[in-house]
């Protein structure tokens, strides 16, 4: 079983519609959550971090959180053209005698339709 | 805030030559440098966790000798890739976090290396 977990899509919604992106993860342990956004060629970009259960809004983007779940998601929201990219869902783990680090999902292609 | 930087963004180096990327964060103190590696199509792989004044903590299966990484301040890390091989070509990343907040990453442009 991977440490975190994505749909690989391609994820693809029509302009205005919401676009759902979720991820689970193994180790009930962590605390940190994360979702980058990766454009072809570029490097990731942070969008959003959560670290309590329950949803967390930044204008078109919600992230939400169930721990007992371990399940992680991403909305959003009036999805445009330029949402098109490659979504990474990334959890922090406390590994014993190294301090925390990111491991990451493979990540969502999302392509928003004109 | 919290802009991170890399250079050079790109390189072709031949086969067998050593190449220098600087990470810098440019607006915050980073007291943990981090260094991705990340092949088309793939996911980021974690290579080595580096703290100021300190050796990096590498990933199994990663060369310590063949990936040599200096963090000598709090705002610049660097990775050597020493006697490059076509297998070696990649995008490298880096990414900073600081004292504020420690598990978030923001990350550098990424630098593409192609070893001929």
């Amino acid at each position: 079983q991977k440490e975190v977990e994505q749909n690989s899509g391609p994820l693809s919604v029509p302009e205005g519609a919401i676009a759902s992106l979720n991820c689970t993860y193994s180790d009930r342990g962590s605390q940190s959550f994360f979702w980058y956004r990766q454009y072809s060629g570029k490097s990731p970009e942070l969008i959003m971090f959560i670290y309590s259960n329950g949803d967390k809004e930044d204008g078109r983007f919600t992230a939400q959180l169930n721990k007992a779940s371990q399940y992680v998601s991403l909305l959003i929201r009036d999805s445009q053209p330029s949402d098109s990219a490659t979504y990474l869902c990334a959890v922090n783990m406390l590994i014993y005698n190294q301090g925390g680090k990111l491991i990451f999902g493979q990540g969502t292609e999302l392509s928003v339709k004109p | 805030g919290a802009v991170v930087s890399q250079h050079p963004s790109r390189v072709i180096c031949k086969s067998g030559t050593s190449v220098k990327i600087e990470c810098r964060s440019l607006d915050f103190q980073a007291t943990t440098m981090f260094w991705y590696r990340q092949f088309p199509k793939q996911s980021l792989m974690l290579m080595a966790t580096s703290n100021e004044g300190s050796k990096a903590t590498y990933e199994q299966g990663v060369e310590k000798d063949k990936f040599l990484i200096n963090h000598a301040s709090l705002t610049l890390s660097t990775l050597t890739v020493t006697s490059a091989h076509p297998e070696d070509s990649s995008f490298y990343i880096c990414s900073a976090s600081g004292p504020r907040d420690p598990d978030t990453q923001y990350f550098g442009p990424g630098t593409r290396l192609t070893v001929l």
